[in-house]
């Protein structure tokens, strides 16, 4: 079982490029997001959507879009990078419906450095 | 809003013996509360969750985790620790109000440090 992929693993951009993280999940799961980690900071929400079409913002979505054409993808784009976007992102899915009691399963994680 | 508190950046205990990772959260309604766990250059594993009930949860590899609701509390612990149960632990919380759109809020993370 794949799970949620995301890739690149690893990436490295300079001020003002753009670039995509991509996610994708096997699991039919409605609820997907992003999160980035940084140390001592925990987890931050940075987008969420919870069907096909349908995207909104978590806690920290300056600088990051999103958009949910399919049930399996959810990719995360930052369209000018900064380096106050290096962190270590990672791409969530979970089952949704009206018990709304799944627990997350995440990715490997994408390690982003802006120069 | 919601939020959840690790107050110990860091716990270490030696192996064999108990261990106890702490939890508190704040929400509107009640809580949805979840542990996960962390493992070097991983994404996080699911460890257990509270949702209703008993207020004493099992979950994988021998953890569990004690639900107050007049302490806002949800304390992770373990009878007998494990040098490979040495992690980054993190406490999550997700609100009822919303059941589609429950967004989870996850506390700071505590490293937990078992030595042999």
């Amino acid at each position: 079982n794949a799970g949620v992929t995301q890739t690149p693993k690893f990436q490295v951009l300079k001020t003002g490029q753009s670039m995509t993280l991509q996610c994708a999940q096997d699991m039919n799961h409605e609820y997907m997001s992003w999160y980035r980690q940084d140390p001592g900071m925990g987890l931050r929400l940075i987008h969420y959507s919870v069907g096909a079409g349908i995207t909104d913002q978590g806690e920290v979505p300056n600088g990051y879009n999103v958009s949910r054409s399919t049930t399996e993808d959810f990719p995360l784009r930052l369209l000018s990078a900064a380096p106050s976007q290096t962190s270590v992102y990672f791409c969530a899915s979970r089952r949704s419906g009206t018990s709304n009691t799944g627990e997350l399963f995440f990715g490997e994680g994408s390690r982003l450095t802006v120069l | 809003a919601q939020s959840v508190a690790q107050p110990e950046d860091q716990v270490n205990v030696a192996e064999g013996n108990p261990l106890t990772v702490k939890c508190t959260y704040s929400v509107s309604g009640n809580p949805y509360l979840f542990w996960y766990v962390q493992y070097p250059n991983r994404g996080l594993q699911f460890l257990l969750k509270y949702i209703t009930g008993d207020n004493l949860v099992k979950g994988s590899y021998g953890f569990e985790a004690e639900f107050n609701k007049s302490q806002t509390s949800f304390h992770l612990k373990k009878p007998s620790a494990l040098v490979s149960d040495s992690a980054l632990y993190f406490c999550a919380v997700r609100d009822t109000y919303n059941t589609n759109a429950g967004k989870s809020t996850f506390g700071d993370g505590t490293t937990l440090t078992v030595k042999p």
